[in-house]
């Protein structure tokens, strides 16, 4: 079983459509967790961190289950520009510690 | 853009070879990750460096091998290519203790071995 496992994709959706990405991860040691963004052929960027009181940035709302080991993200009035690859990735621990990446999940928007 | 920049963008390489990627971090960045990303996969942690030791190493072989430098920038080494290892390969730096373990990407080495 991958540390950090994320649904398949890939997700085909209209614009303005509220598009819901899902995460597990299995170290229940894990210590900090966020959603990255890469485009095609670019690098991952900082999408937003992953706290358990759930955080929001603009029509993006990310959610920590630390009892399930679940990560979420939820994307509203989807946008032509989301158009990505949406990556899960948590720290394992340790303010230098390394990446676990999962594999990611594709989303398109069509008009 | 993060300030992360990597050199060179692109690179063929024949199976059996070497080669050196360089990556140089961050203004105030003191540590710098290496990850390979195949085709259709998430990054996968190679090593890290901080203040220039070996700071934790991902399940790779010993033919990989990195360096730190005293302005922290850093190289990622490969012997003996094989077909397998083309990939992009991402450097990432970071503060200490900074941002609860966010990290910030280059832009890349596309690396084809032929």
């Amino acid at each position: 079983r991958k540390e950090v496992e994320q649904d398949p994709g890939p997700f085909n959706v209209p614009e303005g459509a509220t598009v819901a990405f899902n995460c597990t991860y299995s170290n229940s040691a894990s210590q900090s967790f966020f959603w990255y963004r890469q485009d095609c052929r670019k690098e991952p960027k900082l999408l937003m961190s992953v706290y358990s009181s759930g955080n929001e940035d603009g029509r993006f709302t990310a959610q920590l289950n630390r009892a399930s080991q679940y990560i979420s993200l939820l994307i509203r009035d989807s946008k032509l520009s989301d158009s990505a690859t949406y990556l899960c990735v948590v720290n394992r621990g340790g303010s230098q510690g390394n990446l676990i990446f999962g594999k990611g999940t594709k989303l398109s928007v069509k008009p | 853009e993060t300030g992360v920049t990597q050199s060179p963008t692109h690179l063929i390489k024949t199976r059996g070879q070497q080669v050196t990627l360089r990556c140089s971090s961050q203004s105030g960045h003191n540590t710098v990750s290496w990850y390979q990303q195949a085709l259709g996969q998430g990054p996968q942690f190679i090593f890290q460096y901080y203040r220039e030791e070996e700071n934790g190493r991902g399940n790779f072989p010993p033919r990989f091998s990195g360096l730190q430098f005293p302005n922290y920038s850093s190289e990622l080494n490969v012997n003996a290519l094989e077909l397998d290892d083309s990939a992009l390969y991402l450097c990432a730096s970071s503060s200490p203790g900074g941002g609860n373990g966010e990290q910030y990407f280059g832009p890349g080495t596309r690396l084809t071995v032929t």
